[in-house]
């Protein structure tokens, strides 16, 4: 059982260049999460979805779009990359999206955005 | 507005004891999460404390107290491997996860 899956590992992108990170898992979790990780700051939620089908907005959306077809796979695009963009992400699952559900965290990709 | 504040580093020797607080100040409360992350990892689950007192697990322990909005993480018998960042979460009456900015925990041999 792999848990939950990212890739790329690692990405060196273009300013303006489109590029969609992917997120898998195979736990059968209800609630997936998109979270950006930057140096000095706690983890900052882009968006989530509760349940295949539906997404929400998290604290930072602006420039990242989400889609949740089916259980397994929450990939997260960059429309249009800039440089502030260069992060940390995590994606992560949890059973439910109460909140109060532990959540599972991927291994990371590092986007450097030039 | 919401605040959740952790020492960002800490320093401590191998075999010692090490209290990381964390004091938070959240439109509602329904919970408080640890997670450690070790450096260029993801963050995996510690604790969940809903209720005041203290939650032992192992060398860690979480204690929680919601008149306070305090609660810390101790870890006893420190290992060289438990050289990692503990971030404290924090569940708002919205059900959303607020995050710390993590302890750093140096440990010497």
């Amino acid at each position: 059982i792999a848990g939950i899956t990212q890739a790329p590992t690692s990405q060196i992108l273009a300013a303006g260049r489109r590029m969609t990170l992917r997120c898998t898992q195979d736990m059968r979790h209800n609630a997936m999460y998109w979270y950006r990780q930057d140096l000095g700051l706690g983890l900052r939620l882009i968006h989530y979805s509760n349940t295949a089908g539906t997404t929400g907005k998290g604290e930072v959306p602006d420039g990242y779009s989400v889609s949740r077809a089916n259980t397994d796979d929450f990939p997260l695009t960059l429309a249009s990359a800039v440089p502030s963009q260069t992060s940390v992400y995590f994606c992560a699952s949890s059973s439910s999206g109460g909140g109060t559900d532990t959540q599972y965290f991927g291994p990371g990709t590092r986007l450097t955005v030039l | 507005g919401q605040n959740i504040d952790q020492p960002t580093e800490m320093t401590a020797t191998e075999g010692a004891i090490v209290q990381i607080n964390c004091t938070y100040q959240t439109s509602g409360f329904n919970g408080l999460f640890w997670y450690q992350q070790h450096a260029g990892e993801a963050p995996t689950f510690l604790s969940y404390n809903v209720l005041d007192g203290l939650e032992e697990k192992g060398r860690f322990s979480s204690f929680l107290s919601r008149s306070k909005g305090y609660s810390y993480l101790l870890l006893k018998e420190l290992q060289m491997k438990d050289s990692a960042s503990y971030l404290c979460a924090v569940v708002d009456s919205n059900y959303q996860l607020i995050w710390g900015a993590g302890t750093k925990l140096i440990i010497k041999p």
